[in-house]
C-alpha cells in the first residue's frame, strides 16, 4: 500500500520559516492535504489540494508538491503553530480505496 | 456551523463490541461522504473506514476489515462505527470527519474538512 513518509521532528525560531516534507512515490501526482494538530484537540485542515488554503487560515502557510515530495511550509512561525502536522493522501486503486496519513511531523517552536 | 459529536467511548473488555456514533449539524449531511479516524496515545493517525453520502459505497482499511462497520443514518443525520472483536490495539480516539464531496464519482474522496473532538475507546482487562 501507499506509504507517505514525515520526519519526526522540526524546530524552529520564531520568526523564521519552517519546512515540513512529506515523501511518497510519485506525490506529485496526487492530491495532497496538511492537518494540524494541537495537543488534547482534533485535527484541523490547514492546507488541501496541494497548495490551497481554507478560509480562517493564515497565508503564512502555504504548501507545495512535486516529484517525490510534498511541502508544507509555514512562514513567520509562531509560538502559536507549535503542533503536529500530518499529511494526507487519497490512493485510488483498482477496486479499493483508502485515505493514507503519514506518520505526523512535531513542530517545535523554539 | 458544522458540528460532529462523537459518542459510545468508553472502557471496554478484549473480546468485546462497542457501537460509535457521531451526531451531524450545521450542514446537510446526506450530500457528504464521512469518514472514521482513529489516533492512539501518542501515534499519529490512522484512517479506519469511509462511506459515501447514500452508503453505496464503503471502503475500510485492511487492518480493520472484516472486523469494523461503518454505517449512516441519514434521516437521523448520524455516522456509525461498529466495532467487534476488541483488542488492546483498539484502544484510542475516535473521531469522524466530513469530506467535501458526496462520493469518489466526482473527483477524490479525502478531503476530511470538518473533524469532531472525538470520544475515547479503552480496550483492556
Amino acid at each position: 500500500s501507499y506509504v507517505l513518509t514525515q520526519p519526526p521532528s522540526v524546530s524552529v525560531a520564531p520568526g523564521q520559516t519552517a519546512i515540513l516534507t512529506c515523501g511518497g512515490n510519485n506525490i506529485g501526482m496526487q492530491s495532497v492535504h496538511w492537518y494540524q494538530q494541537k495537543p488534547g484537540q482534533a485535527p484541523i485542515l490547514v492546507v488541501y489540494n496541494d497548495n490551497d488554503r481554507p478560509s480562517g487560515i493564515p497565508e503564512r502557510f502555504s504548501g507545495s508538491n512535486s516529484g517525490n515530495t510534498a511541502t508544507l511550509t509555514i512562514s513567520r512561525v509562531e509560538a502559536g503553530d507549535e503542533a503536529d502536522y500530518h499529511c494526507q493522501v487519497w490512493d485510488r486503486s483498482s477496486d479499493q480505496s483508502y485515505v493514507i496519513f503519514g506518520g505526523g511531523t512535531k513542530l517545535t517552536v523554539l | 456551523e458544522v458540528k460532529l459529536v462523537e459518542s459510545g467511548g468508553s472502557w471496554y473488555k478484549p473480546g468485546g463490541s462497542l457501537r460509535l456514533s457521531c451526531a451531524a449539524s450545521g450542514f446537510t449531511f446526506d450530500e457528504y461522504a464521512m469518514h472514521w479516524v482513529r489516533q492512539a496515545a501518542g501515534k499519529g493517525l490512522e484512517w479506519l473506514c469511509s462511506i459515501s453520502w447514500d452508503g453505496g459505497r464503503v471502503y475500510c482499511a485492511d487492518s480493520v476489515k472484516g472486523r469494523f462497520t461503518i454505517s449512516r443514518d441519514n434521516s437521523g443525520h448520524s455516522l456509525h462505527l461498529q466495532m467487534n472483536s476488541l483488542t488492546t490495539e483498539d484502544t484510542a480516539f475516535y473521531y469522524c470527519a466530513k469530506d467535501t464531496l458526496a462520493d469518489d464519482s466526482s473527483g477524490s474522496l479525502g478531503l476530511l474538512d470538518s473533524w469532531g473532538r472525538g470520544t475515547l475507546v479503552t480496550v483492556s482487562s
